[in-house]
């Protein structure tokens, strides 16, 4: 059975960092990119970063570019989200997913609050 | 604002038939694929509806989705109470660098 457990969300002020992790299990973790969702409280999906299998392309959404890092280690079947300077608007449930454009399995999500 | 317009409820009694759109362009749904998600209240999203119209193993077939030009719809068919829940569309952009886009949700309520 695949999961995906996501960890490391918490309560950070503003301009504070967190890193999100995912870890993977009863997948080829390697053979799948891997996506980061995010949804704010009592708002709908918002697709946040992707990463290919390999680690050589990866892509973020407008408002998290220059803060946010997506990475990857496969020997371990962890992905990873590095945030910095977190805003208030950052406030959500983030969750990991396989796939690029189609995001098969999902996490349960890991809550993430900015705010002094 | 979405990129992607699906109206923000709908509503339908056990039985009923229930469709939900999603509007988009030529950059999104125009030129790739759609697909649904379902997330019931309190719970993470599940893929519903991929490429379109195809369903995942284990969605029943009560749950059907098509596409049109640049517009994509679900269909629901034999409503169930368990029905009820967030709908959302989503699609790969061109026009935006590696993005994949949503709509807005749509509230789905069993009366």
């Amino acid at each position: 059975e695949v999961q995906l457990v996501e960890s490391g969300g918490g309560l950070v002020q503003p301009g504070g960092s967190l890193r999100l992790s995912c870890a993977a299990s009863g997948i080829s973790f390697g053979n799948f990119w891997m996506s980061w969702v995010r949804q704010a409280p009592g708002k709908g999906l918002e697709w946040v970063a992707n990463i290919k299998q390999d680690g050589s392309e990866k892509y973020y959404v407008d408002s998290v570019k220059g803060r946010f890092t997506i990475s990857r280690d496969n020997a371990k079947n962890l992905l990873y989200l590095q945030m910095n300077g977190l805003r208030a608007e950052d406030t959500a449930v983030y969750y990991c997913a396989t796939g690029q454009t189609t995001m098969v399995k999902w996490g349960q999500g890991t809550l993430v609050t900015v705010s002094s | 604002q979405s990129v992607l317009t699906q109206p923000p409820s709908a509503s339908g009694t056990p039985g009923q038939r229930v469709n939900i759109s999603c509007s988009g362009s030529r950059s999104n749904i125009g030129r790739n694929t759609a697909n649904w998600y379902q997330q019931l209240p309190g719970t993470a999203p599940k893929l519903l509806i991929h490429n379109n119209n195809q369903r995942p193993s284990g969605v029943p077939d009560r749950f059907s989705g098509s596409k049109s030009g640049t517009s994509a719809s679900l269909a629901i068919s034999g409503l169930q109470s368990e029905d009820e829940a967030d709908y959302y569309c989503a699609a790969w952009d061109d026009s935006l660098d590696g993005s994949v886009i949503f709509g807005g949700g749509t509230k789905l309520t069993v009366l």
